[in-house]
């Protein structure tokens, strides 16, 4: 079973400069998040879609950031303009169903280390 | 909110010996899952074993088994004969199931094998 696919695997930016990071989830993993991970901490989750649907964004900087899952498949991630502070590692994992959510293990991609100059 | 705690940034152990990793965590919620997480520095974060809070058993996978002590809110990863492989970021993590919560993870504790 192939896993989840994320690219690119590296991005370098300058600031006030946008950028789009592209995931793919596993076959038929109907649950979909984004994840940002600051060096030294553990990841922090911006966006969770269920389908094509956006279940929790709370915490995502609406104002800088997007992100869409487009069929309910492939997720893309967006930064426009890029702060410094953006930079970090950004993790996209997906999980088989919802509810309830947490008998469901959410499985990670390799992840898009993002750098903002 | 929920927090997930580890206390100890660090920690290094001999090859073919035995560590323990350890997790707290705060909650008013009585079922709840448990994870550990392994990410190398290849940066995928792979799941190395979960616990339901409701079963009273201490999960094991090979190596790998947990000390789960639900009225300390403790958490901890045993690894027995620890490999090179065994070398990487080790994140515990928590999540709900009650309602729509979210994976809240901690800050992690990096393990170094030494051959």
């Amino acid at each position: 079973e192939a896993g989840v696919a994320q690219s690119p695997r590296y991005k370098i930016i300058e600031k006030r400069q946008s950028v789009a990071f592209w995931c793919n989830p596993i076959s038929g993993h109907a649950t979909l998040y984004w994840y940002q991970q600051i060096l030294g901490q553990g990841p922090k989750l911006l966006i969770q879609f269920q389908n094509n649907g956006v279940v929790d964004d709370s915490q995502l900087p609406k104002d800088r950031f997007s992100a869409e899952r487009l069929k309910g498949v492939d997720s893309t991630l967006k930064i426009q303009p890029a702060k410094l502070e953006d930079s970090a590692v950004y993790l996209c994992a997906s999980s088989l169903r919802q509810a309830p959510l947490g008998t469901d293990t959410q499985y990670f991609g390799p992840g898009t280390r993002l750098t903002v100059l | 909110a929920q927090t997930v705690t580890q206390s100890q940034p660090e920690m290094s152990v001999q090859e073919a010996e035995t560590v323990t990793l350890s997790c707290t965590y705060d909650t008013s919620e009585s079922d709840y899952y448990l994870f550990w997480y392994k990410q190398p520095p290849s940066r995928q974060m792979i799941l190395v074993i979960r616990q339901e809070a409701y079963k009273q058993q201490n999960a094991t996978e090979n190596r790998f088994s947990v000390n789960f002590q639900k009225a300390a809110k403790s958490f901890s990863l045993k690894i027995s004969d620890s490999q090179l492989g065994d070398a990487a970021m080790y994140f515990c993590a928590y999540i709900s199931n009650f309602g729509n919560e979210k994976l809240t993870f901690g800050t992690g504790t990096r393990l170094t094998i030494i051959p």
